[in-house]
Order: structure tokens, then C-alpha cells, then sequence
């Protein structure tokens, strides 16, 4: 079965530092997310990207996150300069976008920022 | 605004034994419902979803949940738990955005312990 692919699964950063996570996502899905889970707290929603452009964003998202889709496999995330509070799991997302598929995650990446 | 609530943080049942974990929501029209499952280390893995049609849904793993509008519930349940089933539980509640699935809402997750 195809799978949403994230690498790294763990990094480690300084404070201030810019990092850049990638997702892979199942090749014949068009909508694609990014969520975190901070330890011990709720998975939320960051950001949904269709059609090369974010289509919805939370609060949380804000001037430090970008995201990208530079070629027809990656989907990226940005943080430009991190904070030790974005410590988490980013976990990427992809759905077929037809009816009613569902969502399928990736197996996240463990930011921690030092 | 939507939410989800997990009431219970931690369950601890026998192998061999039923489940059932419950997830009530807060949505007003018909809400698209999931639970997912988190083995240590990895990454959210879709049991069974509703989104229109029988309340009762069957997933994976020999779990079912059923979707009761007037609770505004979507409990989960298995009918015997087996060790592997020891992980952490996230129920969550989707938006409709027309051609497809808007965000998810999460529940904080119910951390299930399985005794031999």
C-alpha cells in the first residue's frame, strides 16, 4: 500500500536556526497538510496546500512557516527561525481529494529545538 | 467551533477483554469522523472513519465505532482486546470543504495499556 513518506524522522536544531522538513505524499493525491503534536498536547492543524498554494491555515502558522511543493514528489515545510515551543512531531498528510478518502499521515518527524 | 473530547487520558485493560473508548464532538452539521492509531515511534494510522450512511462502521483490526448523533458520539470498540492493541487512541472530526476533507480535529488521545 503506497504510504506518505517524511524524513527526517528526528532532527535536532539550535534556537534561531531555519529547518526544512519534507514529506513525500502518495503520488496520485492532490491536498496536502502538515499537523504537529507538541508532547503530551493535541495533534493540530497547521496548514492545507492545493493546486500550488495553501488553501486553509491556523493561527499557529504564521510568518515563521512556509510551505512548498518545489517539484512533483516533495512537500516541504519551513521554519525560518525556530523557537525551543516548536519542538514537536510534524506529521505530513495527503488525501486522494475525491468523495470521501480519507487522510493518511506520514510517520512524522521529531523536531527538537535546542 | 469544533472540538473533540477524549474523556479518558489513560485505560488499562486484560487481553482478552471488550473496550470501548469513548469521543464526543462538537460540530454543527453532519461532522466526517475518525479514530487513529498511534503505536510508539510511529505515525497516525487510519482505523475506520464515518461519513455518511450506517452508524455502525467497521475498521481495521476487528475495531467497530458507532456514530450517534443525538450523544454526539463516536465511540470506539473492540470486543476482545489482544496485547498489540496497547497504544494511544485519537478520535477526531473532520470539516466538509466541498471537493474534499478540511482540517481534522483532534481529541487529546487515550493512552490504552493491554495486561496479559
Amino acid at each position: 500500500e503506497p504510504e506518505v513518506t517524511q524524513t527526517p524522522s528526528h532532527q535536532v536544531t539550535q534556537m534561531g536556526q531555519e529547518v526544512i522538513l519534507r514529506c513525500v505524499p502518495i503520488s496520485n493525491h492532490l491536498y496536502f497538510y502538515w499537523y504537529r503534536q507538541i508532547l503530551g498536547q493535541k495533534v493540530e492543524f497547521l496548514v492545507s496546500f492545493y493546486n500550488n498554494e495553501i488553501s486553509e491555515k491556523s493561527e499557529i502558522f504564521d510568518d515563521q512557516f512556509s510551505v512548498e511543493r518545489p517539484d512533483g514528489s516533495n512537500f516541504t515545510l519551513k521554519i525560518r527561525s525556530t523557537k525551543l515551543e516548536d519542538s514537536a512531531m510534524y506529521f505530513c498528510a495527503s488525501i486522494l481529494g475525491q468523495g470521501n478518502s480519507p487522510l493518511h499521515f506520514g510517520n512524522g518527524t521529531r523536531l527538537t529545538v535546542t | 467551533a469544533q472540538s473533540v473530547t477524549q474523556p479518558d487520558i489513560h485505560i488499562t485493560v486484560s487481553e482478552g477483554a471488550s473496550l470501548e473508548l469513548r469521543c464526543n464532538y462538537s460540530y454543527g452539521a453532519t461532522p466526517y469522523l475518525f479514530w487513529y492509531v498511534q503505536s510508539p515511534g510511529q505515525g497516525l494510522q487510519l482505523l475506520l472513519k464515518y461519513f455518511s450512511g450506517d452508524t455502525l462502521v467497521q475498521g481495521i483490526k476487528g475495531f467497530e465505532a458507532e456514530f450517534k448523533r443525538s450523544q454526539s458520539s463516536f465511540n470506539l470498540r473492540k470486543p476482545s482486546v489482544h496485547w498489540s492493541d496497547a497504544a494511544e487512541y485519537f478520535c477526531a472530526v473532520g470539516v466538509d470543504r466541498g471537493s474534499t476533507l478540511g482540517r481534522l480535529y483532534f481529541g487529546r488521545g487515550t493512552q490504552l495499556t493491554v495486561w496479559p
